[in-house]
This record gives C-alpha cells, structure tokens and sequence, in this order.
C-alpha cells in the first residue's frame, strides 16, 4: 500500500500561468476527492469522483479549475490563468465505496501552489 | 449550510496531561464525523471515525464522542506526549442529499511540551 500520491509536491507560477496537479490514489479506491486548504484555515471540498465520473464539484471551483479522473484511476486538477488567491495546498484523498458509510478516507501530503 | 468550529484555536500542555479537544458542527444531519491530525506541511490521518447511529470510538489512548442532536463531539487524548503535537481538525461528512464532501473545522493547533 503506497498511499495517496501527488505530483509535485511544490510549484511555483506567475500570475497568468497555467498549473496541473496529478493525484495517485490508493489502487482499490473507487472514489477520489480534491480539497483545498489555506493557512490556518480547514480543507476545503473542491470535486469527488466515483471512478471516471465527477459527482459533485463545488461553487469553489470557478470555471478555471478543471478537474479530471480519465480511466477511474489517477486524477488530475487544472487551474488556468492562475490568480494571487489560488495560492494553497490542493489535497487530493480516496476511499473505497462510501466514505460517510465508514470506509476511511486517506489523504495524500498535498501540492503546494504558490502564485506570484 | 454546515459549519463546523473548534475552539480553542491553539492549546499547549506540559507532557502527561489528559485532554479534551471540542468540536461543534450546525446541523445535526450528518453521516459521520471524523477527527483527523495534521502535521506541519502534511496531509491529514484520520484519527477516529463516528457514525452517526454511535456515541463513542475508541483507538489507543484517543476517544471520540458524538452527541448529534446536541451538534457536539469530543475527542480525549490520554496521557499527552510530545509526539502528539499538531493540529487536530474535526469534519463532518455532509447528509445532505448523500453529499459525499466532508465540512471542516479550521483546527486546533496542539503543543505538548516536555
């Protein structure tokens, strides 16, 4: 079990620029999800995924974010022409089946974007 | 619309002290609620989960209450050590028309001093 993989760990942009981060969730997991967290504040919900299919995205998720999960296994989550205000830890986790019915939910170590 | 607050936002101790970390979330209408721990720079590790049909859930020397129609939990740490130091958020998984999104509390920030 390798746990929940994100790629990078760290990036830095200019304002304007285009950033994709990739998530590796663990193998068995059908559901995957993005949160987003700022300093000293919670994660907060982005997407979830059940396979290939994103069931819910939040109001958060304006139209330049754009998150995909092509083949029900890795994930990616775009932002284009980044903004100040999209600096953050993007979380990505998985569970298996319905987390609210027990099932853990397990989070990677997140990608840090930092705009500038 | 959920909220979920933790207070105190920050809590230092000296080693060996048993604590009571609180949480209080708006609507009862919840599938479970989880506590999890955060190191610095770090993902977060589910601690505990409770679901909504239980009181309690226990693990080593943690100990999660739920009590729902109040809108409140408690998680209890035992014996603190240093080793338990970082920040402890508590979400609730909305019910919402089955809504898979967890709501989050901004955390707690935990010391445990030597």
């Amino acid at each position: 079990d390798t746990g929940v993989s994100q790629d990078p760990r760290h990036k830095i942009t200019k304002r304007g620029q285009n950033v994709t981060f990739r998530c590796d969730p663990i193998s068995e997991h059908n559901r995957l999800y993005w949160y987003r967290q700022t300093l000293g504040q919670g994660p907060e919900f982005l997407t979830y995924f059940q396979n290939e299919a994103q069931l819910e995205k939040s109001r958060l998720l304006s139209d330049r974010f754009s998150a995909e999960r092509p083949k029900g296994s890795f994930s990616t989550l775009e932002i284009q022409r980044t903004e100040q205000g999209d600096s953050a830890m993007y979380l990505c986790a998985s569970s298996l089946a319905w987390a609210h019915s027990g099932n853990t939910i397990y989070f990677g170590e997140g990608s840090w974007l930092t705009v500038v | 619309k959920q909220e979920v607050t933790q207070i105190p936002a920050a809590l230092s101790v000296p080693e060996g002290e048993n604590l009571v970390l609180n949480c209080s979330f708006t609507d009862s209408a919840i599938y479970n609620l989880q506590w999890f721990r955060q190191d610095p720079g770090k993902g977060l590790t589910s601690l505990l989960l409770i679901q909504s049909s239980q009181r309690e859930q226990t693990s080593g020397r943690l100990n999660a209450s739920l009590d729902k129609s109040s809108g409140r939990s408690t998680l209890y740490i035992a014996a603190s050590q240093p080793g338990d130091s970082a920040t402890y958020l508590c979400a609730v998984s909305a019910g919402q028309g089955g809504s898979e999104k967890l709501v989050f509390g901004k955390g707690m920030k935990l010391t445990v001093n030597p």
